[in-house]
């Protein structure tokens, strides 16, 4: 079935740089998400990367995607305490379902 | 601010019974999607309208239901509430199916917190 896995946790240090896991099992999925939810807030749309693409980078976040694995990453360079969210990994099916499936969400917690 | 309007913001029930979550999404947008957010599940879909028509159903309980109007707002309805049932509750919006890149635009939520 349709599911989307993340680690729960990640703990830095502010200056270094946060790496954010995420696999996935739909292979029609379109694009592919990360969603920022800061406390007491709905989630706001990070980046994306279309299916079709390997990497892509946005200032400080660089995501990648390994399509054979379906694996997605999301890396903060120079994470600041103001990072400090929920991250969660989305799959999107904008061709068939048009179905959002979402991760259960990284807590990001950057430490000064 | 998302556009994505919800209420109400909090709402404190006893269990049995009934409450209506309502939201109105982006101008423009005619897509709704209503999620669910409990500690332990992360994000879970339970719904989606477009256009006034339900589209994808993802796992919604029987005790649960919504509907688009033809304003394009849209209620949730949990009847036969249970302790578990206390969550976050989220509406989001998207512009028409198909077009762009499918981002979804998320209202601040509504906190269920069943006695």
């Amino acid at each position: 079935g349709e599911d989307v896995e993340q680690s729960l946790f990640l703990s830095v240090r502010e200056g270094d740089s946060s790496v954010i896991n995420c696999t996935y099992t739909d292979s029609s999925s379109t694009y592919l998400y990360w969603y920022k939810q800061e406390p007491g807030a709905g989630l706001q749309l990070l980046t994306y990367i279309f299916s079709n693409m390997d990497m892509k980078q946005d200032q400080r976040l660089t995501v990648l995607l390994n399509k054979k694995d379906k694996h997605l990453s999301l890396r903060i360079a120079d994470t600041q305490t103001g990072d400090s969210a929920i991250y969660f990994c989305a799959e999107g099916d904008l061709s068939g379902t048009y179905k959002y499936i979402f991760g259960t969400g990284t807590r990001l917690k950057v430490l000064a | 601010d998302s556009g994505v309007t919800q209420t109400p913001k909090h709402l404190i029930t006893a269990t049995g019974q009934r409450v209506t979550l309502r939201c109105s999404p982006r101008s423009g947008d005619l897509s709704v999607y209503w999620y669910q957010q409990s500690l332990d599940q992360g994000l879970q879909f339970l719904i989606q309208y477009y256009n006034g028509e339900e589209r994808a159903k993802g796992n919604i309980l029987e005790r649960f239901s919504a509907q688009q109007f033809p304003d394009l707002h849209s209620e949730l309805n949990l009847s036969s509430l249970e302790l578990g049932d206390s969550a976050l509750y989220f509406c989001a919006s998207s512009v028409e199916q198909g077009v762009g890149t499918g981002e979804l635009f998320f209202g601040e939520g509504s906190r269920l917190t069943v006695l």
